[in-house]
């Protein structure tokens, strides 16, 4: 069955430190990625997402996440976060010839001022 | 102002009542969805419709119900069957020929007591 792992359940960070969150999921075709993000109190919103092309997909807020077709990967990435960036992330795949979403368990991310 | 309405934000019920879920969108998206979310799950699909008076079931489909009457309206009722009842409930929508990119609401956070 497909799948959608996020390797790191909950980060915390100091403000200005750099973060990648993991993500891999298991389908051998062509896949649509999505981040999505949740901040608190507000509804999810999209972060970023790759359709085709350049592998590297820059998204909102500085943040950029690369495909990795080899790796199964999409992992998120931004330089320096900001304590307003503290909020649950979600990866998410489509994958094969259908209109649903497969989603990773999302990652809650703490950064500290 | 398009969007997706969900009502209300904060729902009570007590156990052992049916309750409806209401989602509204006027974005004149052809498919519209239904998730649970709990923490550390993720989402979970329970259902999805991607046409008027057509809908299918997801992950987690027991003790809920659904109908799409109208393009603009998806809504999920929460039966007595549901084991498990309070949980937030996210509403999403896709465009017409999209790579699936899901749009949501701000969700209703069901309370049963």
């Amino acid at each position: 069955a497909q799948s959608v792992s996020q390797h790191n359940h909950h980060v915390i960070l100091s403000e200005a430190a750099s973060l990648e969150l993991g993500c891999n999921y298991s389908y051998g075709g062509t896949v649509n990625l999505f981040w999505y993000v949740q901040y608190p109190g507000q509804h999810l919103q999209l972060l970023l997402k790759y359709f085709s092309g350049d592998p590297l997909v820059k998204g909102i807020k500085g943040f950029e996440a690369e495909f990795i077709k080899s790796k199964f990967s999409f992992n998120l990435r931004k330089p320096s976060v900001q304590w307003s960036d503290t909020a649950e992330y979600f990866c998410a795949v489509n994958a094969g010839n259908n209109r649903k979403l497969i989603w990773g368990l999302g990652t809650s991310l703490a950064v500290n001022p | 102002d398009g969007g997706i309405t969900q009502s209300p934000k904060y729902l009570f019920r007590k156990e052992g009542q049916n309750v409806t879920l209401s989602c509204e969108q006027n974005l004149n998206h052809d498919a519209m969805y239904w998730y649970r979310q709990d923490p550390g799950q993720g989402l979970r699909l329970i259902y999805y419709s991607q046409i008027v008076n057509d809908f299918q079931k997801g992950d987690i489909a027991e003790g809920y119900s659904v109908s799409r009457e109208k393009k603009e309206s998806f809504p999920l009722t929460v039966t007595s069957a549901q084991k498990n009842p309070t949980a937030f409930y996210l509403c999403a929508s896709i465009p017409t020929g999209s790579y699936n990119e899901q749009f949501f609401g701000p969700g209703t956070r069901l309370t049963v007591l």
